[in-house]
């Protein structure tokens, strides 16, 4: 089965500027996540959603920060504008359904910002 | 909302020795535990996990114990091995009402010493 996918791998931005990442998803996984590491930390849950639809985004910097999942499947994640406190590891995943279902997380994208 | 702490931040044991992570959950009504395994630059991956209504759970090197009275929960890994070294995440989660919004502790790096 393959894994989920993520795209770019590396980004490097100054403040002010616009980046977007891109997940697909594992075949049949409802549930998709995104995820802010920063060095040292655990992950952070930034949105979650279930199939197209939002389901938790109370983490979620709306003010630069916008996330879409069309047709259920495919996910980007938006920063604009970036800040330098916006440097970590994006990093996207997915399970079969809420509920009591590992997580598999994608291999992430490393983003900094100078 | 729920807040996951992690002890020790770091931890080194000989090759062989045991190591016990353990982590503390502030809601109540948290039900599902997964600990999460990262390699240095590598993805999250679950390694085990621990529903409320056991009290111990194990998969051959490792396990877990959950006191839900106390609100605490370990990570056991016994005859640790030198591809045990990583950073160990433990998680709450409440699958009744949060949708399986997963909350991380702040993680612990473990070496093994050969």
């Amino acid at each position: 089965e393959a894994g989920v996918a993520q795209s770019p791998r590396y980004k490097i931005i100054e403040k002010r500027q616009s980046v977007a990442f891109w997940c697909n998803p594992i075949s049949g996984h409802a549930t998709l996540y995104w995820y802010q590491q920063i060095l040292g930390q655990g992950p952070k849950l930034l949105i979650q959603f279930q199939n197209n639809g939002v389901v938790d985004d109370s983490q979620l910097p709306k003010d630069r920060f916008s996330a879409e999942r069309l047709k259920g499947v495919d996910s980007t994640l938006k920063i604009q504008p970036a800040k330098l406190e916006d440097s970590a590891v994006y990093l996207c995943a997915s399970s079969f359904r809420r509920g009591y279902y590992e997580q598999y997380f994608g291999p992430g994208t490393r983003l900094t910002v100078t | 909302g729920e807040n996951v702490e992690q002890h020790p931040s770091t931890l080194s044991v000989q090759e062989g020795d045991s190591a016990v992570i353990k982590c503390t959950y502030s809601d109540s009504a948290s039900n599902y535990f997964p600990w999460y395994k990262q390699e240095l630059g590598k993805r999250p991956q679950l390694i085990i996990d621990i529903r409320s209504n056991v009290g111990e759970k194990k998969d051959q090197r490792i396990a877990v114990t959950l006191n839900k009275t106390a609100k605490h929960f370990s990570l056991h890994i016994t005859e640790t091995q030198p591809e045990d070294s990583a950073v160990y995440f433990c998680a709450a989660s409440n699958e009744k009402t949060s949708y399986d919004k997963v909350i991380f502790g702040p993680g612990t790096s473990l070496s093994v010493i050969p």
